[in-house]
């Protein structure tokens, strides 16, 4: 079945970039997203990319895809104590002719003032 | 438009009872999705309804079972409850279930079932 991998933790300093990473393994993948979940709350989208566009950027956000290596990556500029979330990743896949989103496990972003 | 909201936010029970949760969707959004967030699994698929069919299921007991109204909201009923139901149990909003386009999912906040 299709997997998304997601390192589980990252800390960064205040005003440094963030890079969170993740695999996936379905290649019928369509839209790739980012959920931020702030604690006791639910998911909320950041961000998402088309299958066949490599790279996408809203304000402090990038987002790089690499569909051969079948690699997301979310860049977070200049980031601020608020930036303390859980992000996911997320693909849309296919199946049984109905879509269908797979979430990786969640990275835990520590921003350090 | 109000976004997805869920009843109730918190709640408590014990092994062996059963809790019924409540998941209304985005207004025109006919597609609902829930899942079970827990500290060890991440987050896990339950089932989605759209028209009021099960159209995907993900790898959980038959205790977990939904259902979706003509009016799209939608209900999570978990039987004979385990003490690893413990969980946030998520339920997302989308306009279809097959449809190109972004046809993003939309998260309400969340019920918090503790089970002691």
């Amino acid at each position: 079945g299709e997997d998304v991998e997601q390192s589980l933790f990252l800390s960064v300093r205040e005003g440094d970039s963030s890079v969170i990473n993740c695999t996936y393994t379905d290649s019928s993948s369509t839209y790739l997203y980012w959920y931020k979940q702030e604690p006791g709350a639910g998911l909320q989208l950041l961000t998402y990319i088309f299958s066949n566009m490599d790279m996408k950027q809203d304000q402090r956000l990038t987002v790089l895809l690499n569909k051969k290596d079948k690699h997301l990556s979310l860049r977070i500029a200049d980031t601020q104590t608020g930036d303390s979330a859980i992000y996911f990743c997320a693909e849309r896949g296919n199946s049984g002719g109905y879509q269908k989103v797979t979430f990786g496990t969640g990275t835990k972003l520590q921003v350090i003032p | 438009k109000a976004g997805v909201t869920q009843t109730p936010r918190y709640l408590i029970k014990t092994r062996g009872q059963q809790v019924t949760l409540s998941c209304s969707p985005i207004s025109g959004h006919r597609s609902v999705s829930w899942y079970q967030q827990t500290p060890g699994q991440g987050l896990q698929f339950l089932f989605e309804y759209f028209s009021e069919t099960q159209r995907n299921k993900g790898n959980f007991p038959g205790r977990f079972s939904g259902r979706q109204f003509s009016n799209s909201r939608s209900e999570m009923n978990v039987s004979t409850l385990e003490l690893g139901d413990s969980a946030l149990y998520l339920c997302a909003s989308r306009p279809t279930s097959t449809s190109g386009g972004r046809n993003e999912q939309f998260f309400g906040p969340g019920t918090r079932l503790t089970v002691l």
